[in-house]
């Protein structure tokens, strides 16, 4: 089955400093995988996704995250960090086997001082 | 579009007790899931259903039944409340696979089962 790992439940960084959330993933086939943002009391939203076509997928808001097969990662990346980011990130798998279902991460926060 | 609606928005429930998380759609999707969220633990799938009639269960279906009458519509029941079920509980569906069509989110359901 497959699943991912967030690496960090907690992110702190400054104001225009670099953004790097981590996720590593696991399967045994070809994945489509996910990064989904979740601000205070709201549901979440697609932030970008690959699908095997590019591996380097560019999101909304800046974001962008390079597909590694040799890693197994999917790392998501901002070179310069806004307040308003501040978040949780929740990285997702899915695979092309019947009707895809999504199993996330745990989900990393970001904190972003001033 | 309203989207994904979910009410209530928070509920308190006694251990024991019963109650229905309501959960509605206006795009037409065929699937709808039921996640829930707990810190440290990320979403994981409770039910879902890739259309009207059918549902199949998810990663903790234990203490909880779904039913899809309608398309637009998938609650949530939970027979005889427990403890261990405080949490948030998000509705999300979608229009067709996860590669080519996010999951869109309700804003979830706090719920405390004292």
């Amino acid at each position: 089955a497959q699943s991912v790992t967030q690496l960090g439940s907690h992110v702190s960084v400054s104001e225009g400093a670099l953004v790097l959330l981590r996720c590593n993933y696991s399967s045994s086939v070809p994945p489509y995988l996910f990064w989904y943002v979740q601000y205070p009391n709201q549901g979440l939203q697609l932030l970008l996704k690959y699908t095997s076509a590019a591996t380097l997928v560019k999101g909304i808001n800046g974001f962008e995250a390079e597909f590694k097969k040799s890693e197994t990662s999917f790392h998501l990346t901002k070179p310069s960090a806004h307040m308003s980011d501040a978040a949780e990130y929740f990285c997702a798998v899915s695979v092309n086997t019947g009707f895809q279902k999504l199993v996330f991460g745990t989900g990393t926060r970001l904190l972003v001082s001033p | 579009n309203a989207g994904v609606t979910q009410t209530p928005k928070f509920q308190v429930l006694k251990t024991g007790q019963s109650m229905t998380l309501q959960c509605a759609q206006d795009m037409n999707h065929e699937y709808m899931s039921w996640y829930r969220q707990d810190p440290g633990m990320g979403l994981r799938l409770i039910h879902y259903s890739v259309g009207a009639g059918i549902t199949d269960q998810g990663e903790v279906p234990n203490g909880y039944n779904v039913s899809r009458s309608t398309t637009e519509d998938f609650p949530l029941r939970l027979l005889s409340a427990a403890p261990s079920q405080t949490s948030v509980y998000f509705c999300a569906s979608r229009g067709g696979q996860a590669y080519n069509s996010p999951l869109h989110f309700g804003n979830g359901t706090r719920l405390t089962v004292t």
